[in-house]
């Protein structure tokens, strides 16, 4: 089955900084790679998505990038805040039309502070 | 728009006693998951429901069980509960498998 390894598993950087967290994943059908953001007593919320027919997304002070021949996707955080203090999962999972579509193989996460 | 919602957020049970969790997915989404969410274990996929039906199942004992109803909520029971059952228990909506997906807030299980 699918395996997705995420590093680092802990990172801290000083306000403004950037933060960069890596994810490779296994299953060459995978084309659909979400990030979530998780914070003390919530669910998980999605907090950027890319599908494999696009190398880059951005949305503000995030981006997501896709290297589906590597098997990589990265999460990019630029002029990182407090408020962006948490923990990140990373996720992949097949296509629309795949029966496996709703499966998701998450990261074990990055817990990500940023000092002040 | 109301976002997913899981009912009740907090349970405490009794090892052998057996748990029912309920999860409301986003008006219009009819595509549901769960997740048990543990520290050493991290987020493991339970099952996913898809218009009332059963799409997929993750490597979980046939003590967890699921089950979706036509206004796609969705609930999900524990029998036989036992100690290591003791994690978050996450579910999330999308409009259709494969879509963006959204998490409640999780029901917090305790088995002692």
């Amino acid at each position: 089955g699918e395996n997705v390894e995420q590093h680092p598993s802990t990172l801290s950087v000083q306000e403004g900084d950037s933060a960069v967290i890596k994810c490779t994943y296994s299953d060459s059908a995978s084309n659909y790679f979400p990030w979530y953001k998780q914070e003390l007593g919530k669910g998980p919320q999605l907090i950027i998505d890319i599908r494999s027919n696009v190398g880059e997304k951005k949305d503000q002070r995030i981006a997501v990038t896709l290297n589906k021949t590597a098997k990589h996707f990265s999460l990019h955080i630029t002029e990182t805040q407090p408020e962006d203090s948490a923990v990140y999962f990373c996720a992949a999972s097949r296509g629309r039309a795949d029966t496996n579509a709703g499966k998701s193989t998450f990261g074990d996460g990055t817990t990500l502070t940023v000092k002040p | 728009k109301a976002g997913v919602t899981q009912t009740p957020r907090y349970l405490i049970k009794t090892r052998g006693q057996q748990v029912t969790l309920s999860c409301s997915p986003i008006s219009g989404h009819r595509s549901v998951s769960w997740y048990q969410q543990t520290p050493g274990q991290g987020l493991q996929f339970l099952f996913e429901y898809f218009s009332e039906t059963q799409r997929n199942k993750g490597n979980f004992p046939g003590r967890f069980s699921g089950r979706q109803f036509s206004n796609s909520r969705s609930e999900m029971n524990v029998s036989t509960l036992e100690l290591g059952d003791s994690a978050l228990y996450l579910c999330a909506s999308s409009l259709v498998p494969g879509q963006q997906a959204f998490f409640g807030q999780g029901t917090r299980l305790t088995v002692v």
